[in-house]
């Protein structure tokens, strides 16, 4: 059974640090891993998207990774705003179906 | 409107009451999901709909049931909940057969069970 987990489980940067979130997954055989931003108490706004024969994706000041044989994917946030504050999620889609599977999150506070 | 699109935003209904959550996308699209996110757990695939056809359903109680008219709309039947249904229910879709099957997301519904 697929596990993603994220670490750490909360940051609090000051505003112009470059940053780096970890997300891990227990089974490589995914189809593609996809990183989502939610704000309190609402949906989640998707940020990238990486498929399994992908090394990364970059938009604008984010950039993610993707070493799937290790189990690992990062999303580096260059350049930190108090915008930028937010729960950041990572979902691994498997091979099998249509199954996703999330993690915790990372809760992120990028202070002015 | 665009995008994917929930109602109601907030909830409240008691153990006895029979209610529907519905979600509507926008974007041409043939795979629905619903995920349920509590407090401090992360989110949980409930069920996914592919070309109007139920593909997956993750042990959910039965106290819910979902219905996809059409590859727009979806609906999530809820009756005789408990108070640890209480969450926020998102609606997400997708393309089911044309990468790379990126999922959007709803705002969700707020469902307070009293």
């Amino acid at each position: 059974k697929q596990e993603v987990t994220q670490i750490p489980a909360a940051l609090s940067v000051p505003e112009g640090e470059n940053l780096v979130l970890n997300c891990s997954f227990t089974d490589s055989a995914i189809y593609n891993l996809q990183w989502f931003r939610q704000d309190p108490g609402k949906g989640l706004t998707s940020l990238l998207l990486i498929q399994s024969s992908q090394r990364e994706q970059t938009s604008g000041r984010l950039n993610a990774s993707l070493d799937k044989s290790s189990g690992r994917s990062t999303l580096y946030i260059a350049a930190s705003q108090p915008g930028d504050s937010a729960t950041y999620l990572c979902a691994v889609r498997d091979n099998y179906g249509q199954n996703f599977v999330f993690g915790p999150g990372t809760r992120l506070s990028v202070l002015p | 409107e665009t995008g994917v699109t929930q109602t109601p935003r907030h909830l409240v209904m008691g153990m006895t009451n029979k209610k529907s959550l519905k979600c509507e996308q926008h974007l041409g699209h043939n795979a629905m999901y619903w995920y349920k996110q509590s407090a401090k757990k992360p989110l949980e695939l409930m069920f996914v709909y592919s070309l109007e056809e139920r593909v997956e359903n993750n042990s959910v109680p039965s106290r819910f049931s979902p219905e996809c008219p059409n590859s727009s709309h979806l609906f999530l039947h809820l009756h005789t909940l408990q108070p640890e249904d209480s969450a926020l229910y998102l609606c997400a879709s997708s393309q089911a057969r044309t990468s790379p099957y990126e999922q959007y997301f709803g705002p969700g519904t707020r469902l307070t069970v009293t």
